[in-house]
Parts: C-alpha cells; structure tokens; sequence
C-alpha cells in the first residue's frame, strides 16, 4: 500500500527564514516522489519531481530512502511562497499517484 | 494552450439527487484521472483512465459513482443518489502517458449535498 504523511497541518515562517516542509512516505517498490503546490485561486500545479533534482523557485527536495522522507526545503522564504503543498507518491501497477494531506504555508512579512 | 476544463464549477443538490460533473483534458492528453478532495485532505484518486480504458478504479465507491470516457477525450463523472458525505471538489487531471509524471489539473467541481 502506498501512503504519504505531511506531519504538519499548518506551517507559518517570516520573510527570508529558511522553510522545511515534511513528507515521509511508506511504500514497498521504487517509488517516484513529487511536490504539487496550490496557490490561492489556482490550480493544482506540479512544482518539483525527485527524478530531476532541479531547484524550483528555489525549492529543493532530496529523497532519502533510509528515512523515506521527501523534504521540501528553501534557504529564504518569500511572501509569494504562501500556498498549500502536497507530496505525492507514484507507484503499484497503475502507477497510482498518492497525495498526502497537504501543508498550509504562510510566510509572514 | 488551453488548460484542462471542468464544469460546472459549482453545484448544490440535496442528498438522494444525482449530479455529473464533466471534464476536457488537454489535448492529446491520453490519461485522464478523477480526483475527489474533502476538505483539509489531500486529492484521492477515483478513476485513472487510460484513453477510453479504466486503469484503476479500485476507490470509485460503484455503488454511486459511475465515470465514462467515451471516444477517449472528454470524460463524465455521476454521482447517484448523492450522501452528505460526497460534498467535496472534484478535480479532473490528465497527462500525457500512462506514469504519473506532470498531472495537469482542472479548476475543480465543488459539490456540496445538503
């Protein structure tokens, strides 16, 4: 079975304050690992996929197997960063992609 | 080009009534996927469609929902008879292969059953 847990609901930061956002996954087979973000009166959108290893609007997320975790990282947060977040999980058969339940970022000026 | 479009955007009905909610993937877009997002959860797969054919299906709760996708574009999801428990966002999703690479997301179909 695949699952994604975000750990943190709701995550507030100021303005330049490096930001970390959670996601451990659980899944038994080689898994592909994304983050989806969600601007206010968006669309769903995909920001960054582990297979690339780029750096988007200065996000970085790096897979550690040994943890099974899917971090989210920024050195300085920006106001235009607020927005909600998802990690996603591909894998099985199917090629299903699981989404975890979504972290709430706001960056305070 | 044009995003993937979903309609209707809003939709109030009360419980025991049916709805559907309709979606055009971009074009070209072979995968086409119905999502459903309660509120303060994350999307949840309904249906995976791979041109005209079900690739998964295995959380559509068939005893209400039906979902087609007829010549392998547009797509259809029903609900019938809606439960108070089916409020939520629809969200349509299509791409262009079968991995789940880069889904590209509809605006969405809130449904709220009164």
């Amino acid at each position: 079975a695949q699952r994604v847990t975000q750990p943190e609901k709701l995550l507030s930061v100021f303005k330049g304050a490096p930001v970390e956002l959670k996601c451990n996954y659980s899944y038994s087979g080689s898994p592909e690992l994304f983050w989806y973000v969600q601007y206010s009166r968006q669309r769903l959108q995909l920001l960054l996929r582990h297979i690339s290893r780029e750096s988007i609007k200065g996000f970085t997320a790096d897979l550690n197997k040994g943890e099974t975790s899917f971090h989210l990282k920024k050195p300085f947060a920006q106001e235009e960063d607020s927005a909600m977040y998802y990690c996603a999980l591909g894998g099985g058969s199917n090629y299903k992609l699981t989404f975890g339940k979504g972290t709430l970022l706001t960056v305070n000026p | 080009e044009a995003g993937v479009a979903q309609s209707p955007r809003y939709k109030i009905i009360e419980k025991r009534q049916s709805v559907a909610f309709w979606c055009n993937p971009i074009s070209g877009h072979a995968t086409l996927y119905w999502y459903q997002q309660i509120l303060g959860q994350g999307p949840k797969l309904l249906i995976q469609f791979q041109n005209n054919g079900v690739v998964d299906d295995s959380q559509l709760p068939k005893d209400r929902f039906s979902a087609e996708r007829l010549k392998g574009v547009d797509s259809t999801l029903k609900i019938q008879p809606a439960k108070l428990e089916d409020s939520a966002v629809y969200l349509c999703a299509s791409s262009f292969g079968t991995l789940p690479g880069e889904l590209f997301f509809g605006e969405g179909s809130r449904l709220t059953v009164l």
